[in-house]
């Protein structure tokens, strides 16, 4: 079992359409990270949480660690949103010093 | 301010060759993070650096990949020997302190695509 699940792997919806997707760990951590990836891009750092609440234009970022689950909401969602977004999560006490990643949630918005 | 740079942005060798992937981090940072994506899969931790110093290298296959951050110039990812399983997308991250304690958000580069042939 993987120590970050992101749900649903594939997302198709409207454009308009208020989108979530779900991401729960099962290890201690110090943050989580929100990720954006374009086909053939790079990747760009949506938001960083340990506590509560971020929002930032149309996406919002929330996470709870009593229930080790975070959410990224992507309000009045438009076709340039498609893209694969990824969930990971910085580890606390032993374990690599780098970042582990769910496998990313494949978001396309049809126009 | 640029941010973090790598380059090649593609690189295609052929079996046996060696790969050198170039990571500039961004500006006043001194950490760099190392991570593949394989085709279909998530991505992976490789190796830590800072300054002349390998951190953590746990996710660093024990054969054939390298990596080193020296004094002066980028970071280099080096894989000899190359074979078809390491093509991949390999990217680097930097920050400005250690993320492990205090979950200090990482600034990712473009990618480098490798291509074994």
């Amino acid at each position: 079992k993987n120590e970050v699940e992101q749900s649903p792997q594939n997302l198709t919806a409207q454009e308009g359409e208020f989108i979530t997707i779900n991401c729960s760990y099962s290890v201690g951590i110090s943050a989580l990270h929100w990720l954006q990836q374009h086909p053939g891009g790079g990747i760009v750092s949506l938001f960083m949480l340990s506590s509560g609440k971020k929002k930032h234009g149309r996406l919002i970022a929330t996470i709870n660690i009593q229930e080790k689950h975070s959410s990224l909401h992507i309000t009045a969602s438009h076709p340039r949103d498609s893209a694969v977004y990824i969930c990971a999560v910085r580890l606390t006490g032993g374990g690599a010093d780098g970042l582990t990643f769910g496998k990313g949630t494949h978001l396309i918005i049809q126009p | 301010n640029a941010g973090v740079m790598q380059n090649p942005r593609h690189l295609v060798r052929r079996r046996g060759q060696e790969a050198r992937l170039r990571c500039s981090p961004m500006k006043g940072h001194s950490h760099v993070y190392w991570y593949r994506q394989l085709p279909e899969e998530g991505l992976k931790f490789m190796v830590y650096l800072q300054k002349e110093n390998i951190i953590d290298e746990s996710g660093m296959p024990k054969e054939r990949f390298s990596a080193e951050f020296p004094k002066e110039g980028p970071s280099i990812l080096r894989i000899q020997q190359v074979v078809r399983g390491d093509s991949a997308a390999y990217f680097c991250a930097s920050s400005p302190q250690k993320g492990t304690a205090r979950g200090t958000e990482a600034f990712f580069g473009q990618g480098t695509r490798l291509t074994v042939v």
